[in-house]
């Protein structure tokens, strides 16, 4: 079984300066997606960044960035130039490969991250 | 945008009753799924819907969950006999079948037993 751990249950960050937010996962599997998600306030969860596995160059989606350590099964998420609306809980998740829409997605505990003006 | 719907968003209820928890997928999706989040825990798997056929279910879905596509619209969850420990936010999702496993979540729907 997977699990997926967020160890910073909240965190803070000023406007415009950057931010990390840390994951790491325990998984006998060598084939797996790692994500993040995001949830505003009142919103829907939505996908911020994606990495597969196999791939060594770690993902990057505009501002967001993550630092993907294989051997160490850790998944951080960056975000940098932060803005009001990243104002959100952040979950990491990890889903086994091969890749198949029906696996399921373990969850980590989220971080809630505030963004200060 | 296209959206996952979920209703109702509150649904209280006394236990050992039956409830349905509705959902309306994006329209051109394949793959649907329930999740849940009991208070101050983790999101949790539930199970996933394809072909109309259950794709896979976690531990937690026992005999008193129920998945059902009714229409070409709904994707439906029961519990059948609610326990207080089924109190929790109910998230259902839709993929495509893309292979970028991105969900597509709903915003909840909170269920409280009483």
């Amino acid at each position: 079984a997977q699990t997926v751990t967020q160890s910073q249950p909240e965190m803070s960050v000023q406007e415009a300066e950057t931010v990390t937010l840390s994951c790491t996962y325990d998984t006998s599997e060598n084939n797996y997606y790692l994500f993040w998600y995001k949830q505003p306030p009142s919103r829907q969860m939505i996908l911020v960044i994606r990495q597969e596995a196999y791939k060594q160059q770690n993902a990057t989606e505009n501002r967001f960035s993550v630092n993907f350590q294989k051997a160490a099964k850790s998944f951080s998420l960056k975000i940098s130039d932060s803005q009001l609306g990243d104002t959100a809980m952040y979950f990491c998740a990890f889903m086994k490969g091969p890749y198949n829409a029906g696996n399921m997605l373990t969850f980590g505990g989220g971080t809630r991250l505030m963004v200060k003006p | 945008e296209p959206e996952v719907t979920q209703t109702p968003s509150h649904q209280v209820t006394q236990m050992g009753q039956e409830v349905i928890l509705r959902c309306v997928p994006i329209s051109n999706h394949l793959y649907f799924y329930w999740y849940r989040q009991i208070l101050g825990q983790k999101v949790e798997f539930l199970v996933s819907f394809y072909n109309n056929e259950i794709s896979e279910k976690s531990e937690i879905f026992d005999d008193q969950f129920s998945v059902e596509r009714p229409d070409g619209s709904n994707f439906t969850l029961k519990i059948r006999s609610t326990k207080l420990e089924d109190s929790a936010m109910y998230f259902c999702a839709s993929n495509g079948g893309a292979s970028t496993g991105e969900l597509f979540f709903g915003e909840g729907s909170r269920l409280t037993v009483l």
